[in-house]
């Protein structure tokens, strides 16, 4: 089993409709998780991080959820902008962070 | 606040050169890292750093070269370039814990022909 594996997609959705992805990691000594989005042809960037207790950006909330060892992302109210790729991202202590292959995501018109 | 940048942005080699490509970054960060990010794979880790002169392997650090003299800078040498290591690759920096979140340069393509 990866250590962190992702859904490939693509997820295509209608604008403003409500979308979530998840990513699922394989060790439990997880301590640290990211999501990330990353546009064509350009470097991931950090979108936010993931607390145990979930939190929310706007139209984002990301999601832990320790006992199935899964994060989610949750983006409601869809944006023709956020046609991206989604990572996630997940370390244990000491160690660096291991990327999902990510979510390609492609809000439509 | 120029943040971390890569050069050169494109590349393209022969077989068998070597190639350097540079990463620089003004935030005082410990950590940099190095990535390469091809279709089917995902980012994976060549090699990163934890500080000067500190470097450490990551998943495919084969066929390549890293350095840290300075806090600031973390080139990555392909030593002799093959077709395999066509590739966009990305440099990070974190803070100073290792599993912090990690902010990415622009990235350099580089093709070897």
């Amino acid at each position: 089993r990866k250590e962190v594996e992702q859904d490939p997609g693509p997820f295509n959705v209608p604008e403003g409709a409500t979308v979530a992805f998840n990513c699922t990691y394989s060790n439990s000594a997880s301590q640290s998780f990211f999501w990330y989005r990353q546009d064509c042809r350009k470097e991931p960037k950090l979108l936010m991080s993931v607390y145990s207790s979930g939190n929310e950006d706007g139209r984002f909330t990301a999601q832990l959820n320790r006992a199935s060892q899964y994060i989610s992302l949750l983006i409601r109210d869809s944006k023709l902008s956020d046609s991206a790729t989604y990572l996630c991202a997940v370390a244990r202590g000491g160690t660096p962070l291991v990327f999902g292959k990510g979510t390609r995501l492609s809000v439509i018109a | 606040d120029a943040g971390i940048t890569q050069s050169p942005r494109y590349k393209i080699t022969e077989t068998g050169r070597q190639v350097t490509l540079m990463c620089h970054q003004t935030w005082s960060h410990s950590y940099m890292f190095w990535y390469r990010q091809d279709l089917g794979h995902g980012l994976r880790l060549i090699y990163y750093s934890a500080a000067a002169d500190i470097t450490d392997k990551g998943e495919v650090p084969d066929g390549y070269v890293v350095s840290r003299s300075k806090t600031e800078n973390f080139p990555l040498t392909l030593e002799s370039a093959t077709r395999s290591q066509t590739s966009v690759y990305f440099c990070a920096s974190s803070g100073n814990v290792l599993g912090n979140e990690q902010f990415f340069g622009p990235g350099t393509r580089l093709t070897v022909l």
